[in-house]
């Protein structure tokens, strides 16, 4: 079956940029929307951002000038980049499958990022 | 700013039958929403359970069903169980952008 692996470095300074990597296993990345989400902790749950296969994106619009989300489909991978960070932007980040632009079915487990110096 | 709200928490007793709703600033929830609806319990990342209003996954529950109601998302557990006790989340759509819900805390005493 389809899993979802988030990694990246679990601790980030203020002002630098956070890089996270989703591995998509047990299934091809093409021919979906591949989407990122984030969970402060405590909080609720916050849309990042969303990727099609072939590569066209779609951002939150509070998050969109320092939000960027790649794919590469050799790697059956796709990334988030976010640039400035600050310490509101410390939480658990998911990745997700968009099935037909609608249906968020599939979820990572999680990955805490911190920011802090 | 787009807001979605789901009641803070609700409580049900086993066996019985609860409705969460999910409610949007800009007016009445319609099918062009494609309301989602997430369980999340302590620890776990959030599992889907409802897409597109009233859709199922291959993994929901019977006792899980998502409609429509008086122009909000809702979604209904009928004979809960104790392991429904868990943060149940909405998600709607706004033509290219999608706007969470800030969480629904049931509980099952």
């Amino acid at each position: 079956q389809v899993q979802l692996q988030e990694s990246g470095p679990g601790l980030v300074k203020p002002s630098e940029t956070l890089s996270l990597t989703c591995t998509v296993s047990g299934g091809s990345i093409s021919g979906y929307y591949w989407t990122w989400i984030r969970q402060p902790p405590g909080k609720g749950l916050e849309w990042i951002g969303y990727i099609y296969y072939t590569g066209s994106t779609n951002y939150n619009p509070s998050l969109k000038s320092r939000v960027t989300i790649s794919v590469d489909t050799s790697k059956n991978q796709f990334s988030l980049k976010l640039s400035s960070v600050t310490a509101a932007d410390t939480a658990v980040y998911y990745c997700a499958r968009l099935v037909g632009a609608t249906d968020f079915d599939l979820w990572g487990r999680g990955t805490l990022v911190t920011v802090s110096s | 700013q787009t807001v979605v709200t789901q009641e803070p928490s609700l409580t049900v007793s086993p066996g019985g039958t609860v409705t969460l709703t999910c409610a949007s600033s800009t007016g009445a929830v319609t099918y062009g929403y494609y309301p989602n609806w997430f369980q999340q319990k302590p620890g776990q990342a959030p599992r889907a359970l409802i897409y597109s209003t009233s859709n199922k996954h291959s993994w929901t529950p019977a006792r899980f069903s998502g409609s429509l109601l008086g122009g909000k998302a809702a979604l209904t557990l009928s004979g809960v169980q104790p392991e429904d006790e868990a943060e149940y989340y909405c998600l709607l759509y706004y033509g290219d952008a999608w706007v969470f819900g800030g969480g629904t805390k049931l509980t099952v005493l």
